[in-house]
């Protein structure tokens, strides 16, 4: 089945006490996405990877980490993470479109969620 | 000024009723946009692309309006099912710099 799988699903965690949000697809997408979605601010991209070695930053990079050593996996990284990093996090995966060129159906495919509390 | 604006809603609306929904952006290089549909904090899902031309999927319609900007979506004869949050995405550039909507909120009452 394909799908985007994220772990963990909720976690509570304390200030400065780092930690990695692991994201996974097994549809072979070059793209992965990272998103945080708060009320009133909708989903905000943190950061997004093209492929392989290659991320950049998307609208709220602050104080995130991301890697993308395996086409299948680009982990979400918080080195020292504070309350206002309390939030609900989606990761997404979608393919390239042929020529580079942006498809009208190239679908994001978004992982169950992952629901940080810090305190 | 917002990059990607939804009227929140709620729209309630009851069964049967026809229903649109407007999103506006403001950055005129944006090239591709969808509607996503997002059930009470569970994953966005695609509904449906929109094309220049406009489009339909069953009860759904989606259009486009370049030169003022705004892209809409009209869902007739509205099912109970339908009640959801409802996102506009806008894409631009060639890597995927991609933007949300804060979503409209649909209510779908017996």
């Amino acid at each position: 089945e394909a799908q985007v799988t994220q772990n963990p699903r909720y976690l509570i965690t304390v200030t400065g006490k780092k930690l990695t949000v692991t994201c996974s697809q097994n549809m072979n997408h070059e793209y992965m996405s990272w998103y945080r979605q708060d009320p009133g601010l909708g989903l905000r991209q943190i950061y997004y990877s093209m492929n392989v070695e290659v991320t950049d930053k998307g609208d709220v990079p602050e104080g995130y980490k991301v890697s993308r050593k395996e086409k299948r996996n680009f982990p979400l990284i918080l080195e020292s993470p504070s309350p206002n990093q309390t939030s609900l996090y989606f990761c997404a995966s979608s393919s390239r479109a042929s020529g580079g060129a942006l498809s009208l159906t190239d679908t994001q495919y978004f992982g169950p969620g992952t629901r940080l509390t810090v305190l | 000024r917002k990059e990607v604006e939804q009227d929140p809603g709620p729209f309630n609306v009851p069964e049967g009723a026809t229903v649109a929904f407007n999103c506006t952006y403001s950055n005129s290089a944006s090239q591709s946009f969808f509607w996503y549909r997002q059930d009470c904090r569970k994953e966005p899902k695609l509904l449906m692309s929109v094309y220049s031309s406009g489009n339909e999927d069953g009860r759904f319609t989606a259009q486009l309006n370049r030169a003022s900007q705004y892209i809409s979506l009209l869902i007739r004869d509205s099912k109970l099912s339908d009640s959801a949050t409802y996102l506009c995405v806008v894409k631009r550039g060639g890597y995927q710099k991609v933007t949300f909507g804060t979503g409209t909120k649909l209510q779908v009452i017996p």
